[in-house]
């Protein structure tokens, strides 16, 4: 079934240093795909989004490019701080789209 | 309110007991979802609804678990002869459109003792 598989593991770095995660999926159709993010004691929000292939997402210095050759959907920014600090979980639509997979998520923490 | 609104934040119970979770969505969103989520796992799909009807609703594990939306806005997730297996996090979901962005709440977390 369709399905999204993110890198094992928390990513540890420091500030302004560049942080990738990555993200492929398994899907029969098109979906769309999106990185959510989780803050410390919030809810789950959309980062970012494409809805097609080569589309780019980005938001607040991330970025995610939509490679259907690769069925990737990698993750990046150039220069994070410590506010970055939160769980990312890469998801994609399913049943056109009107449910999202999600990945088991990445804890990322950024040090000072 | 202006989000996604869960009750409890918590809850804890005895193994057995039966639970209700209630979630308040965004104003005039049509389509609600219910995740559950456990320790570093994503969140799991439950059931969607589009209106006051369930969807789909093969995320259900099993027949101790019902949602219902009366009315097209609250819903609430009902479980039945709680076990062990059932402490999680569950989130509730709503968004407007077809493909428009989910909004989630902070998440219900239940504790079966």
């Amino acid at each position: 079934g369709d399905s999204v598989t993110q890198m094992e593991g928390p990513v540890t770095l420091s500030e302004e240093a560049f942080l990738t995660i990555n993200c492929t999926y398994t899907a029969t159709g098109y979906p769309s795909l999106f990185w959510y993010v989780q803050y410390p004691g919030e809810g789950l929000q959309l980062l970012l989004k494409a809805t097609k292939a080569d589309d780019k997402g980005s938001n607040k210095g991330f970025e995610a490019t939509y490679r259907k050759e690769t069925t990737s959907f990698h993750l990046e920014k150039g220069s994070v701080q410590v506010s970055d600090s939160a769980v990312y979980f890469c998801a994609l639509g399913v049943y056109g789209n009107n449910r999202l997979a999600f990945g088991k998520g990445n804890q990322v923490v950024v040090i000072p | 309110g202006a989000g996604v609104s869960q009750t409890p934040s918590n809850k804890v119970t005895e193994k057995g007991k039966y639970v209700e979770l209630r979630c308040d969505p965004i104003s005039g969103h049509t389509a609600l979802y219910w995740y559950r989520q456990s320790l570093g796992q994503g969140p799991e799909f439950l059931i969607y609804f589009q209106g006051t009807g369930a969807a789909d609703d093969s995320g259900l594990p099993n027949d101790r678990f019902f949602a219902v939306r009366p009315e097209g806005s609250v819903s609430t997730l009902k479980i039945q002869r709680t076990e062990r297996g059932d402490s999680a996090v569950y989130l509730c979901a709503s968004r407007t459109g077809d493909t428009g962005e989910l909004f989630f709440g902070e998440g219900s977390r239940l504790t079966v003792l």
